[in-house]
């Protein structure tokens, strides 16, 4: 069991257009679900804490116009890169915790690369 | 917040042999401590955890180890693999938001 998905695992856009990753635990309801930016040879940074139905809390520095999260259901959690740009190009990861614990599973992750 | 400390931050051991790493953290109310393993190109794989009511954990070859008092805990691999070649990654709860070490890139030597 826990089992989380993320798609897709690759993907080049062109600059100046938007990117939507889609981030799905598969065999359990998550109540809550994080997104992290990963740089190469480098830690998880975290982006954006999202629970189901309400806005998504950002970490400092973060834009959150520039990287909209949305999580309409208890399974299903989306990244939205809007108007993407070389400099967004990194590994996008996301995670998944059930109930009240911090117990997190990962997606796959995806690798985003913006020409 | 949460500050996790993770060293080293490479480790090159012999077919065999045993790997350890360890991790510091800064904040006392932390009390769920996961350890992840991460290949190239894919998301972390939860490997073993340890919540702070435990001093120790093991599952096969590998076991965690935490001091609460010292605010330490570890992870030892015994008889590495070629296949626990890969970068390792310790973490700390904070407010219900996991705080990471900078990984360990451990390479096991055939």
């Amino acid at each position: 069991g826990a089992v989380v998905s993320q798609h897709p695992s690759r993907v080049i856009c062109k600059s100046g257009t938007s990117v939507k990753i889609e981030c799905r635990s598969l065999d359990f309801q998550a109540t809550t679900m994080f997104w992290y930016r990963q740089f190469p040879k480098k830690s998880l940074m975290l982006m954006a804490t999202s629970n189901e139905g309400s806005k998504a809390t950002y970490e400092q520095g973060v834009e959150k116009d520039k990287f909209l999260i949305n999580h309409a259901s208890l399974t299903l959690s989306t990244l939205t890169v809007t108007s993407a740009h070389p400099e967004d190009s990194s590994f996008y990861i996301c995670s998944a915790s059930r109930g009240s614990s911090t117990e997190a599973f990962f997606g796959q992750g995806t690798r985003l690369t913006v020409v | 917040g949460e500050n996790v400390e993770q060293h080293p931050s490479t480790l090159s051991v012999q077919e065999g042999d045993s790997a350890v790493i360890k991790c510091t953290y800064s904040d006392s109310a932390s009390n769920y401590f996961p350890w992840y393993k991460q290949e190239l190109g894919k998301g972390p794989q939860l490997i073993i955890d340890i919540r702070s009511n435990v001093g120790e954990k093991k599952d096969q070859r590998i076991a965690v180890t935490l001091n609460k008092t010292a605010k330490h805990f570890s992870l030892h691999i015994t008889e590495t693999q070629p296949e626990d070649s890969a970068v390792y990654f310790c973490a700390a709860d904070n407010d219900y938001k996991l705080s990471f070490g900078a990984g360990t890139t451990v390479t096991v030597r055939a």
